[in-house]
C-alpha cells in the first residue's frame, strides 16, 4: 500500500514570492491534515480536512496561506507572498475515522532566502 | 490547553541497553494517544497507537504505557540499537464529550545508540 505522497521535496525561494504544496493521501483515508515543523519542534496543525470540508483551519494564516482539497483526495498548500518565517518542514498526513491513526508523508522542506 | 512535555530533549546510550523515554501531558482527557519516529529529514513514521481505555501497546522491541490519571506515558525500547537513532515524537488527541480534536505535540527526545 503506498503510503502518503508529498511534492516538492525541498523547495528554495526568495521572499514574496509565491509556493504550492501537494499532497496525496493513503487511498480511502478520509480525513487529511497539513502541518508545519520548525526546527526542535514538534509539528503544529495548520489545517484539517474530513473529505472535502475543512473542519479545523484556526491555526492557517490566512492572509497569506489557502489549501484546497478537491474530490475530498489531493490536496495543495500556497502561500503567497512567502515571508522568511515561513522557513520550515510542511508535513501532510491521513488517517481514516477510528482510531485516527495518522501516517505522514515525507515532508516538504521550505526555505526563504 | 493541553500541553505535552518529553524529557529529556536528548539521551545518548550504548548499543544492547534497555531504555524508556517520557511523555507528560496536562489534561487527561484525551482520546488516544500516538508515539512517533522521525528520521533526520524524513516524516513521521507511527510506531504505537493507545487508545484512552488502554494501559499499554507492543510491538516488536517497544512498548508504550499509558497511565491517564497522571498524565505519563512511556516508551521502552528494549535491546537497543544503532538503527533505532531517531527523534521520538509523543502526540496527544484530546477528547471532549465523544468528539476528537486534533494532535498535540511534544517537541521530542533524540536519540543516539552508540556501537
Amino acid at each position: 500500500e503506498a503510503g502518503v505522497v508529498q511534492s516538492p521535496r525541498y523547495k528554495i525561494i526568495e521572499k514574496k514570492q509565491p509556493v504550492a504544496f501537494w499532497c496525496n493521501p493513503i487511498s480511502g483515508h478520509n480525513t487529511l491534515y497539513w502541518y508545519r515543523q520548525n526546527l526542535g519542534q514538534g509539528p503544529e496543525l495548520l489545517i484539517r480536512y474530513e473529505n472535502e470540508e475543512a473542519v479545523d483551519d484556526s491555526q492557517l494564516p490566512k492572509d497569506r496561506f489557502s489549501a484546497e482539497r478537491l474530490k475530498g483526495v489531493d490536496s495543495t498548500l500556497k502561500i503567497q507572498p512567502a515571508e522568511l518565517g515561513d522557513s520550515a518542514v510542511y508535513l501532510c498526513a491521513s488517517s481514516l475515522d477510528v482510531p485516527y491513526e495518522q501516517y505522514f508523508g515525507p515532508g516538504t522542506r521550505l526555505t526563504v532566502t | 490547553k493541553q500541553e505535552v512535555t518529553q524529557i529529556p530533549a536528548a539521551l545518548s546510550v550504548p548499543e544492547g541497553e534497555n531504555l524508556v523515554l517520557n511523555c507528560s501531558f496536562t489534561d487527561s482527557a484525551i482520546y488516544n494517544l500516538q508515539w512517533f519516529r522521525q528520521d533526520p529529514g524524513k516524516g513521521l513514521t507511527s510506531l504505537l497507537l493507545i487508545q484512552s481505555s488502554q494501559r499499554e501497546q507492543t510491538s516488536g522491541r517497544l512498548n508504550a504505557s499509558l497511565d491517564k490519571s497522571s498524565g505519563r506515558s512511556t516508551l521502552y525500547i528494549a535491546a537497543s540499537q544503532p538503527g533505532d537513532s531517531a527523534t521520538y515524537l509523543c502526540a496527544v488527541r484530546p477528547g471532549y464529550g465523544g468528539s476528537q480534536g486534533n494532535l498535540i505535540f511534544g517537541k521530542g527526545t533524540k536519540l543516539s545508540v552508540k556501537p
